[in-house]
């Protein structure tokens, strides 16, 4: 089966750009998590989406939205990128939304750099 | 919010040696615990968790780890370190309410010395 999948995997931008990110959650899995792992640091929560709501927000501006289709797949969109934008984006995805100790797969990340 | 704190940016071992990698968390309430590895342009992988049932945990490629709630930690070992644990490593909480979003620790960096 094919695990989570993450596009573009590379992606440059300059300051004040809007860029979408994709993912694609293992099959039969219902939640997908959004995280940004800056350069030398741990990933950080962005966003939480299960059935198409959002299950939780981590502490990011509300230039950082998301979204979850009916096929579970979910798109991370960013506006007027900054500099410090400039990140390892990382998805993933667990069988259901509600319980807490449910075991989240990761994809290989979107590399986003703004210039 | 919950918070976790790595000691220890780096380590390095040599091949066949003991890996203890320290993870400690801050929560009155023990919450669910995680240790993941990153190998390099890679996502992560999940080694092993505890979810409040046998405070010794064992996970993938011969890691283990030990809940003790006395002490707020959850460090992670290996009794003999190969070339191929080369990698960073993360350790997670995760509160036991709410959405189950993970909060990692700033990684350790583990480098094996042939």
């Amino acid at each position: 089966d094919a695990g989570v999948t993450q596009s573009p995997t590379h992606l440059i931008k300059t300051r004040g750009q809007h860029v979408t990110l994709r993912c694609s959650p293992i099959s039969g899995h219902k939640s997908v998590s959004w995280y940004q792992q800056v350069l030398g640091q741990g990933p950080q929560f962005i966003f939480q989406y299960y059935e198409k709501e959002e299950r939780g927000r981590g502490n990011f501006p509300d230039r950082f939205s998301a979204r979850q289709f009916p096929n579970y797949s979910s798109e991370l969109n960013v506006n007027a990128l900054l500099l410090g934008d400039s990140a390892l984006y990382l998805c993933a995805s667990s069988p259901s939304g509600t319980f807490i100790a449910d075991t989240q797969y990761f994809g290989p990340g979107t590399r986003l750099t703004v210039l | 919010a919950q918070s976790v704190t790595q000691l220890g940016s780096h380590v390095s071992v040599s091949e066949g040696a003991l890996v203890l990698l320290r993870c400690n968390y801050s929560s009155s309430v023990p919450p669910y615990l995680f240790w993941y590895v990153q190998y390099p342009n890679q996502g992560l992988q999940l080694l092993l968790k505890y979810t409040s049932a046998a405070t010794l945990v064992k996970g993938i490629n011969g890691f283990e780890a030990e809940f003790k709630k006395s002490e707020t930690s959850f460090h992670l070992t290996k009794p003999s370190a190969h070339m191929s644990d080369a990698a960073e490593y993360f350790c997670a909480v995760s509160e036991k309410t709410g959405a189950n979003n993970l909060f990692f620790g700033t990684g350790t960096r583990l480098t094996v010395i042939p």
